[in-house]
């Protein structure tokens, strides 16, 4: 049973340009989450959303920021117009729905963006 | 809402020494308890959790930890710890019926040959 899976892995981008990550969860899986982990510093929550729905997206920028969890496919953690700050690992997390309300999460290996 | 802290940003030990990490938290009832293990440039791994029942939960990795309801605390620890377990280590509260945990901001641990 693969776990999650996040690509790219690396991604760099210039200031000003989209940046698109990508999610599969764990076989299963029904609730994803996004994570954002800046240098020295935790685990920040982004935003929280099962198929088709966005259930909590409460930590994420207003602007610029976008999360999208489709009937098909890959939830997809979308930045556009870019900037330094963005520079960060961000990780995907899956939870099965008999666990999910405990706070259970299967991690995915992070994609690390690097804004220049 | 729950919150958790964790004391120590840095830890460091020797090779074979024991281990202990902090971890204290915030919150009304009885909450769910998690560690994670975080290697360099990798994701989040679960090394135990704390749900209900016994206070002290074996992990993978010889690791264990103990819930103190009195103290609202987590602590992480290990008899022995090997130079593989240099690692980030973050603890995280969940609450029943919230699906988002909340992270600690982490704890580096440094293993001295």
């Amino acid at each position: 049973n693969a776990g999650v899976m996040q690509n790219p892995r690396h991604l760099v981008r210039r200031r000003g340009q989209e940046a698109r990550l990508r999610c599969s969860p764990m076989k299963g899986h029904s609730h994803v989450y996004w994570y954002r982990q800046l240098p020295e510093e935790g685990l920040k929550f982004m935003v929280y959303l099962q198929k088709e729905n966005i259930i909590d997206e409460s930590g994420m920028p207003k602007e610029r920021f976008s999360a999208e969890f489709p009937k098909e496919g890959p939830s997809i953690l979308r930045i556009q117009q870019v900037v330094r700050g963005d520079s960060a690992a961000y990780f995907c997390a899956s939870s099965p729905s008999d666990r999910a309300n405990t706070g259970e999460l299967f991690f995915g290996e992070g994609s690390r963006l690097t804004v220049l | 809402a729950q919150s958790v802290t964790q004391p120590d940003i840095h830890i460091t030990v020797s090779e074979g020494a024991s281990l202990e990490l902090r971890c204290n938290y915030s919150y009304g009832a009885t909450p769910y308890l998690f560690w994670y293990v975080q290697s360099p440039g990798q994701g989040l791994q679960l090394l135990l959790k704390y749900f209900s029942g016994d206070t002290l939960v074996q992990g993978i990795k010889g690791f264990e930890a103990e819930f103190k309801r009195s103290q609202s605390s987590f602590n992480l620890r290990k008899p022995s710890v090997h130079w593989s377990d240099a690692a980030e280590y973050f603890c995280a509260v969940g609450a029943k019926g919230s699906y988002i945990p909340t992270f600690g901001r982490g704890t580096s641990l440094i293993v001295h040959p």
